[in-house]
């Protein structure tokens, strides 16, 4: 079946960093757009950042633009987000998920790590 | 950027039939898709491009879309269902994001 599996979560300090880690099971991780998705708490899901099957195709939420970095690495099967400059706002779970074949919509998603970002 | 309104929560009695609204500028035009969060969990798809559900998903769950509201449909409530509910929309009017609404937090009484 399907696995997402967050880490890389942590408590930091304002403008350090943070690299977030997801590993992917159970399916062709090549073929898929995958993407970030955090979550402020007791606030909804914000979408963060994409990236296409071959890495060639990425973007970002005007909110982590210039900041954030989105990669993958298709032999190990693994998302990453490189997470510089963090700010308080950034506090949220990040959740990995899985883009649809359709581009539309996200089919599955991981369990989530917690960012802190308090001094 | 483009926004997806929705209630902040919605009661209903196990059995009967809740109804959970997203609003936004002639959403009938885009695929709108919906996902089930549990307390302390991931979230969960459970209509894809306005209609459809993903393998797993009872028939209770349903979704329609037109004019500036799309609409989720939970028949036969179970207690089960509580949760929040989130609509989406792939939006690249004008800048390619994936939007979310705030959410709608359903208790069943």
């Amino acid at each position: 079946q399907v696995q997402l599996v967050e880490s890389g979560g942590g408590v930091v300090q304002p403008g350090t960093s943070l690299r977030l880690s997801c590993i992917m099971s159970g399916f062709n991780f090549r073929e898929f757009t995958l993407h970030w998705v955090r979550q402020a708490p007791v606030k909804g899901l914000e979408w963060v950042s994409v990236i296409s099957f071959n890495e060639n195709d990425k973007d970002y939420a005007d909110s982590v633009k210039g900041r954030f970095t989105i990669s993958r690495d298709n032999v190990k099967d693994t998302l990453y987000l490189q997470m510089n400059s963090l700010r308080p706002e950034d506090t949220a779970i990040y959740f990995c998920a899985r883009g649809s074949a359709s581009y539309l919509h996200f089919d599955y998603w991981g369990q989530g790590t917690t960012v802190t970002v308090s001094s | 950027s483009y926004l997806l309104t929705q209630s902040p929560s919605v009661s209903v009695a196990p059995g009967q039939t809740a109804t959970i609204t997203c609003g936004g500028d002639n959403i009938g035009s885009e695929s709108v898709h919906w996902y089930q969060q549990k307390s302390g969990q991931a979230p969960v798809l459970v209509v894809y491009d306005d209609t459809d559900r993903p393998s797993g998903i009872p028939d209770r769950f349903s979704g329609s879309n037109s004019g500036n509201t799309a609409t989720l449909i939970i028949s036969r409530v179970e207690v089960g269902d509580e949760a929040d509910y989130y609509c989406q929309v792939w939006h690249t009017a004008t800048d390619r994001v994936w939007v979310f609404g705030g959410g709608t937090k359903l208790t069943v009484l």
